[in-house]
């Protein structure tokens, strides 16, 4: 079965500064993998999604994640930290037509 | 463009009743996802429906049942609820079991039971 595990429940991070909140998935076929992010008392939005094409993928708001199947890794990366940012993000793995499987999530704090 | 809408937004109950919760995906997908956020914790599926089928199922409870119907709107039952229902259900749509994009998630239903 498919599983994501994200190293860290919180990340805190200064204005202005990278951002980097990893993720590890398990499975036994090629994967797709999504990072959705939740604002507080709100839904899960879509940040970004690899489907096997590009293994870059750039997504909303200045993310991106780059796929590297050799580290089993989807680490979510942003240059440069805006306050708006703070939020819970959820890496997320499915296998085809299979349900979606959510890591436990990063609470990302940004420091003024 | 249209979303996947959810109703009620909020809903409270009380221990031993039962409860409602709506689905409308967006237009022409076809397969529809149930999860359950509790407090502080990451979406768990609950189960999803494709064509109106029950195509997987995952932790839910015996006292929850849900169903497609043919506008492919989604209804989850809760019966005899339980303190601990108390969470975030959201709800997902897509366009075909066989064609991932993401899925795009409602608002989600906020379930208080008291």
């Amino acid at each position: 079965a498919q599983s994501v595990t994200q190293l860290g429940s919180h990340v805190s991070v200064s204005e202005g500064a990278l951002v980097l909140l990893r993720c590890n998935y398990s499975s036994s076929v090629p994967p797709y993998l999504f990072w959705y992010v939740q604002y507080p008392n709100q839904g899960l939005q879509l940040l970004l999604k690899y489907t096997s094409a590009a293994t870059l993928v750039k997504g909303i708001n200045g993310f991106e994640a780059e796929f590297k199947k050799s580290e089993t890794s989807f680490h979510l990366t942003k240059p440069s930290a805006h306050m708006s940012d703070a939020a819970e993000y959820f890496c997320a793995v499915s296998v085809r037509d299979d349900k979606i499987i959510f890591g436990k999530g990063t609470r990302l704090h940004i420091l003024p | 463009a249209a979303g996947v809408i959810q109703s009620p937004r909020h809903l409270i109950k009380e221990k031993r009743e039962t409860a409602t919760l709506k689905c409308y995906p967006i237009p022409r997908h076809d397969t529809v996802y149930w999860y359950q956020q509790g407090p502080g914790q990451d979406p768990q599926f609950l189960i999803s429906f494709y064509e109106k089928m029950q195509s997987d199922k995952g932790s839910i409870p015996d006292r929850f049942s849900a169903q497609q119907f043919s506008d492919y709107h989604s209804e989850l039952n809760m019966s005899s609820l339980e303190l601990g229902d108390s969470a975030l259900y959201f709800c997902a749509s897509s366009n075909s079991r066989g064609q991932v994009y993401g899925y795009t998630f409602g608002s989600g239903t906020r379930l208080t039971v008291v």
